[in-house]
């Protein structure tokens, strides 16, 4: 059953540092998103991204991230200078034709 | 502004027990109402949704009711199992890309 990935599952980064996310979504699949999720908390979106263009993005997604899909099957998360509140759980998600999204399994952000 | 608002915030029931688990949304402009399932440690998994033209989807032991009237729509569990101890979300989509997701239920199903 094809599935999102994402890698690493766990990074630790110092504040103030720059941090990739990377993600491979389903394969056919049109629309990408990427979430947070702080420990304990609900779902945030942040972005979506169709047609190697930012379709929609949150409050939360200010000019610290940007978002891009360098090849036909890559999806990363940039975040250029990391803080301490920027530790969460993020996850990616994609969707095909249809509305059913799919997650990854997340990366776990640690900023110290 | 909360989109969607998800209640309660935890659940425990006895085995074979029927937790229910509501959500409740604003904007008229949603037609799709997916429910996620979440262990801990792991991304949500989409377990059942529902579009606004039907009152009811089943799907094994879950079943969502959709009340358009009240935009109101519920999930619930039959014959509840430890194993479906987990967070559950529920979200709405308005046929655009973003996702609005409810603050989540944690269910406990003791054995």
């Amino acid at each position: 059953e094809p599935e999102v990935t994402q890698t690493p599952s766990h990074q630790v980064t110092q504040m103030g540092q720059e941090v990739i996310l990377r993600c491979v979504p389903i394969s056919n699949h049109l629309y990408f998103y990427w979430y947070r999720q702080i420990l304990g908390q609900k779902v945030e979106f942040l972005v979506s991204f169709y047609n190697n263009e930012i379709s929609e993005k949150s409050e939360i997604f200010d000019d610290q991230f940007s978002v891009e899909r360098p090849d036909g099957s890559n999806f990363t998360l940039k975040i250029r200078s990391t803080k301490l509140e920027d530790s969460a759980m993020y996850f990616c998600a994609s969707t095909g034709s249809g509305n059913e999204q799919y997650f990854g399994p997340g990366t776990r952000l640690t900023v110290t | 502004q909360q989109q969607v608002k998800q209640s309660p915030q935890s659940l425990i029931v006895q085995k074979g027990g029927i937790p229910i688990i509501n959500c409740a949304y604003e904007n008229t402009a949603f037609d799709y109402f997916p429910w996620y399932q979440q262990f801990p440690g792991k991304g949500p998994a989409l377990l059942i949704a529902i579009r606004p033209d039907v009152s009811e989807k089943k799907e094994g032991r879950f079943t969502i009711s959709f009340n358009k009237s009240a935009k109101q729509f519920s999930l619930h569990i039959m014959d509840s199992q430890p194993g479906d101890s987990a967070t559950y979300f529920c979200a709405a989509n308005p046929s655009s890309n973003q996702f609005y997701f409810g603050t989540g239920t944690s269910l406990t199903v003791i054995p």
